[in-house]
């Protein structure tokens, strides 16, 4: 049973417009939240975090937000660029209750010029 | 610092053989992880060492074994190989437990 679901596995954007990466888990004890980028052919990257005692967190053009009742969190990209265009993973943990993180299947992110 | 690094980058292998995935890191990080990623599947956790000393299974484990030689590396093996083992491999690690993870560039494995 999938515990962190990303039921897009791909999404189109315009270049300049908000791209919006969603995100829904099971586990109710999850408490870090995480997204991640990965380029074809290389390692995934980390790219922002947000823990469950906040409902967003911002670093420059990204933007997550939770929604801890609905157990759902996104990623906003705001404005999208061509080097936006990747896979990105959303991920979960129980925090320092676990030493795992739990990976979605990802959704790869197409900037159209 | 190089963070993670991964070796080989590449490797084929035939049905039966046995081979061992190198990955080190120099960010002196306590936990240390081994995925595949599969078409489709996202990223499944094989083997973790929380700490040096210590390793468990992920989600994926069977065919495969780990060691933690030390704190900067984490190795793992194939024991015999399969068509099924066919995959990309990435190594990570973190600074504790359930922290942010940082990843090598991957091994692309194919199994004949």
């Amino acid at each position: 049973d999938q515990q962190v679901k990303q039921n897009s596995p791909s999404l189109s954007v315009q270049e300049g417009r908000i791209s919006i990466l969603n995100c829904d888990y099971t586990n109710s004890m999850f408490d870090y939240f995480l997204w991640y980028k990965k380029y074809p052919a290389e390692g995934p990257t980390f790219l922002i975090s947000i823990s469950s005692i906040k409902d967003k967190n911002e670093d420059g053009r990204f933007t997550v937000f939770l929604n801890k009742s609905a157990k759902h969190l996104s990623l906003h990209i705001v404005p999208s660029q061509p080097g936006d265009s990747a896979v990105y993973f959303c991920a979960a943990s129980e925090g320092n209750r676990d030493d795992k993180i739990i990976f979605g299947k990802g959704t790869r992110l197409h900037i159209l010029p | 610092n190089a963070g993670v690094t991964q070796n080989p980058k590449f490797q084929v292998l035939k049905t039966g053989q046995s081979m061992t995935l190198q990955c080190a890191q120099d960010m002196n990080h306590n936990s240390m992880y081994w995925y595949r990623q599969d078409p489709g599947m996202g990223l499944r956790l094989i083997y973790y060492s929380a700490s040096e000393g210590t390793t468990d299974k992920g989600e994926v484990p069977n065919g495969y074994n780990v060691s933690r030689l030390n704190k900067r590396e984490f190795s793992l093996r194939l024991e015999s190989a399969a068509p099924s083992q066919t995959s990309v491999y990435f190594c990570a690690s973190s600074e504790d437990r359930g922290d942010e993870q940082f990843f090598g560039p991957g091994t692309r494995l194919t199994v004949l």
